[in-house]
C-alpha cells in the first residue's frame, strides 16, 4: 500500500494568514493526489485534484504543488470558511487507495 | 446536479452483516465508478471499495473476503455488505462517485456496531 503522511496534524492560524499542509507519499506517484476539506458533520469536499488543478467552485486562494512524493497545500488569506479538516488522497495505485491521516486548521 | 444518498441500519450486531444501500439521482449511472468510503469517529479516510463503470468490483485488501460492493443499473443503485462486524467497523459511511478522485458524496451514514 502506498502510505499518505500528512503534516502538521494540527495547524492554529487566524483569518488573513497563509498556511501550507504537507503531504508525503510512501514511493513516488506522479501527480497522481487530491486534496479535501472536511467540516464537522458533513462530507469531504474536493479541492484539488492531479496535484494543481483546481476543482470547479473552489477559490484561487487554495493551491496545490508538488510530484514524486512530495506535495502541499497553501491556503492563502484564510477564510472563517476555511477552518476545517483537510485530507490527501493518492490515486496512483488503487490497490488500495489512500487518504493521509488529516491534517485541522483551527482558530488561533 | 449530482446527488448520492446512503441509506440502511444505523446499528448492526456484532458478528452481523452491514448492508448499505446508495441512491443516485442526477446522473448517468452507469457510465461512472461508484465508492464506499469510511471514517471511525474522530479519525481518518478509508476506502473501502468501488464498483465500475461494467459492474467490476475492487476491494481495500485489509477488508477484502468480508465485503461485496454490486449495482443495480436500472434502479441506480449500488449496495455495500460487510460481513462478520465487529466494533471497529463502527464508523460513518460515505458513499461516492469514483473518477479516481471524488468529486461526489453522499451525507454519510453512522453504522454502529453494538450488541
Amino acid at each position: 500500500d502506498i502510505q499518505m503522511t500528512q503534516s502538521p496534524s494540527t495547524l492554529s492560524a487566524s483569518v488573513g494568514d497563509s498556511v501550507t499542509i504537507t503531504c508525503r507519499a510512501s514511493q513516488s506517484i506522479n501527480s497522481w493526489v487530491a486534496w479535501y476539506q472536511q467540516k464537522p458533520g458533513k462530507a469531504p469536499k474536493l479541492l484539488i485534484y492531479t496535484a494543481t488543478r483546481l476543482e470547479s467552485g473552489v477559490p484561487p486562494r487554495f493551491t496545490g504543488s508538488g510530484s514524486g512524493t512530495d506535495f502541499t497545500l497553501t491556503i492563502k488569506n484564510l477564510q472563517p470558511d476555511d477552518f476545517a479538516t483537510y485530507y490527501c488522497q493518492q490515486y496512483a495505485s488503487f490497490s488500495p487507495l489512500t487518504f493521509g491521516g488529516g491534517t485541522t486548521v483551527d482558530i488561533k | 446536479q449530482v446527488q448520492l444518498r446512503e441509506s440502511g441500519p444505523g446499528l448492526v450486531k456484532p458478528s452481523e452483516t452491514l448492508s448499505l444501500n446508495c441512491t443516485v439521482s442526477g446522473d448517468s449511472f452507469s457510465r461512472y465508478t461508484w465508492s464506499w468510503i469510511r471514517q471511525p469517529p474522530g479519525k481518518g479516510l478509508e476506502w473501502i471499495g468501488f464498483v465500475s463503470d461494467v459492474g467490476k468490483a475492487q476491494y481495500h485488501s485489509s477488508l477484502k473476503g468480508r465485503v461485496t460492493i454490486s449495482r443495480d443499473t436500472a434502479k441506480s443503485q449500488f449496495y455495500l455488505t460487510v460481513n462478520s462486524v465487529t466494533a471497529a467497523d463502527t464508523a460513518v459511511y460515505y458513499c461516492a462517485r469514483d473518477r479516481s478522485t471524488f468529486d461526489y458524496w453522499g451525507q454519510g451514514i453512522l453504522v454502529t456496531v453494538s450488541s
